[in-house]
């Protein structure tokens, strides 16, 4: 069975950086995306970007662009997603994905989610 | 502000029907396919529908999903109490390099 499983809970002051991780077992690492998307408090669910572990191709969405980094050690089948300086805006639930393709790309499997919360 | 427009919340009663509406553009919907997640209270998003229309592994047929136009609807028969969640619809946006979008979901109450 395909499995990710994310890192877990974290709580950060503002200013603080932090690298959160994915780690993906059960298929092919390296020959699929991974994304992230982010959900706020009560608040909907959102695109923050993409890798291709194979080669670290990456994307982001323009939202989160300069914002955070993507990136991925294939030789452990692990994504990560980091900041270098979190703002209180940044506390939200963080899931990693596994996309797949038909006719159109979806996402098919889902970690468990990491809650990052940005305090003082 | 989402790219696609969901119904904030629906309802009806046990073994009820519901139909979940998300509206795009030909950026989005009208060009690409549509996926449907299900999100259960505290957990994380589980793929219910890919491709307009398909059903994920284990997926009970009583998920229905469709596609016309600029908008795809999402379709619930047989109501259960444990269908009770948010369902977000989501599908890539051409106006903008390499995004995809979801829509702002939409809470399922079975009354």
């Amino acid at each position: 069975d395909v499995q990710l499983v994310q890192s877990g809970v974290e709580v950060k002051k503002p200013g603080e950086s932090l690298k959160i991780s994915c780690k993906g077992s059960g298929y092919s690492f390296s020959s699929y995306f991974i994304a992230w998307v982010r959900q706020k408090p009560g608040k909907a669910l959102e695109w923050v970007g993409i890798i291709y572990p194979g080669d670290s191709d990456t994307r982001y969405s323009p939202s989160f662009q300069g914002q955070v980094t993507i990136s991925a050690d294939k030789s452990i089948n692990t994504a990560y997603l980091q900041w270098s300086s979190l703002k209180a805006s940044d506390t939200a639930m963080y899931y990693c994905a596994r996309r797949d393709y038909s006719g159109g790309w979806f996402l098919r499997d889902w970690g468990q989610g990491t809650l990052v919360t940005v305090s003082s | 502000q989402s790219v696609l427009t969901q119904p904030p919340s629906v309802s009806a009663a046990p073994g009820q029907k519901v139909t979940i509406s998300c509206s795009g553009s030909s950026s989005n919907i009208g060009n690409n396919y549509v996926s449907w997640y299900q999100q259960l209270p505290e957990t994380a998003p589980k793929l219910l529908i890919y491709d307009n229309n398909k059903r994920a592994s284990r997926i009970p047929d009583r998920f229905s999903g469709s596609k016309s136009g600029t908008s795809a609807t999402l379709g619930i028969t047989g109501l259960q109490t444990g269908d009770e969640a948010d369902y977000y619809c989501a599908t890539w946006d051409g106006n903008v390099s390499f995004n995809w979008v979801f829509g702002g979901g939409t809470k399922v109450t079975v009354l």
